[in-house]
């Protein structure tokens, strides 16, 4: 166990709809990182939050937004949802976003878009 | 971001020690490298970092080229549950992002 929380462990949609999902980082972690892990396209980094401030963007597209909150939780949000939103969301944390840290993932948020 | 190569996949038998290499002839003096693997149906879990010396924990060792163009992942006792997805990423300070390659599969055998 990472310490690492998500929430909800799977999510079924439909195309067009829009979903949030969740993620709580080890106690005394300020950084936190969403990944997005597809069949065609393995793990890529969409972006990352230290503090509450945006530090790091990737391949994020524009439907999707993220935010982290006073109590370091996050939030991602999907919307206009497509079948090729279809993936594993991964969230990851580490002590500071800084250095070359260890990052810690959870267990994942499994998407499917019908 | 450097880029890592690694073989796709290889092979090993429980209790075997099992030596995975990476190839990163683009690294930088700044640039760490990281272990991650990913086990089936799990996020990807840490396993081992460093910058120039050889490293030890209680999952692995990691050996470092002396030119640091090249590093082998060694697991001493290969189990079955060591059979998973490991990814070399090389990772600068103030650059937190893990920019993942498609990673060495590796398959243990009773």
């Amino acid at each position: 166990d990472s310490g690492v929380t998500q929430t909800p462990k799977h999510l079924i949609t439909a195309t067009g709809q829009r979903v949030t999902l969740r993620c709580s980082p080890r106690s005394g972690d300020l950084s936190v990182y969403w990944y997005q892990q597809s069949l065609d396209q393995g793990l890529q980094f969409l972006i990352q939050y230290y503090n509450g401030e945006e530090r790091a963007k990737g391949n994020i597209l524009e439907r999707f937004s993220a935010q982290q909150f006073p109590d370091l939780h996050s939030e991602l949000n999907l919307s206009s949802l497509e079948l090729g939103d279809s993936a594993l969301y991964f969230c990851a944390s580490s002590v500071d976003g800084f250095r070359a840290d260890t990052q810690y993932f959870g267990p994942g948020t499994r998407l499917t878009v019908l | 971001d450097a880029k890592t190569t690694q073989p796709n996949s290889m092979e090993s038998n429980e209790e075997e020690p099992v030596h995975l290499p990476c190839n990163h002839s683009t690294i930088s003096g700044t640039d760490y490298i990281h272990w991650y693997r990913q086990l089936p149906s799990q996020g990807p879990e840490y396993v081992i970092h460093g910058l120039t010396s050889n490293v030890n924990n209680r999952m692995a060792s990691l050996a470092i080229a002396e030119d640091r163009k090249s590093s082998t992942l060694i697991l001493h006792r290969a189990t079955l549950r060591d059979a998973a997805v490991y990814y070399c990423i090389l990772l600068n300070t103030g650059f937190q992002k893990l920019v993942f390659g498609t990673g060495t599969r590796l398959l243990v055998s009773p």
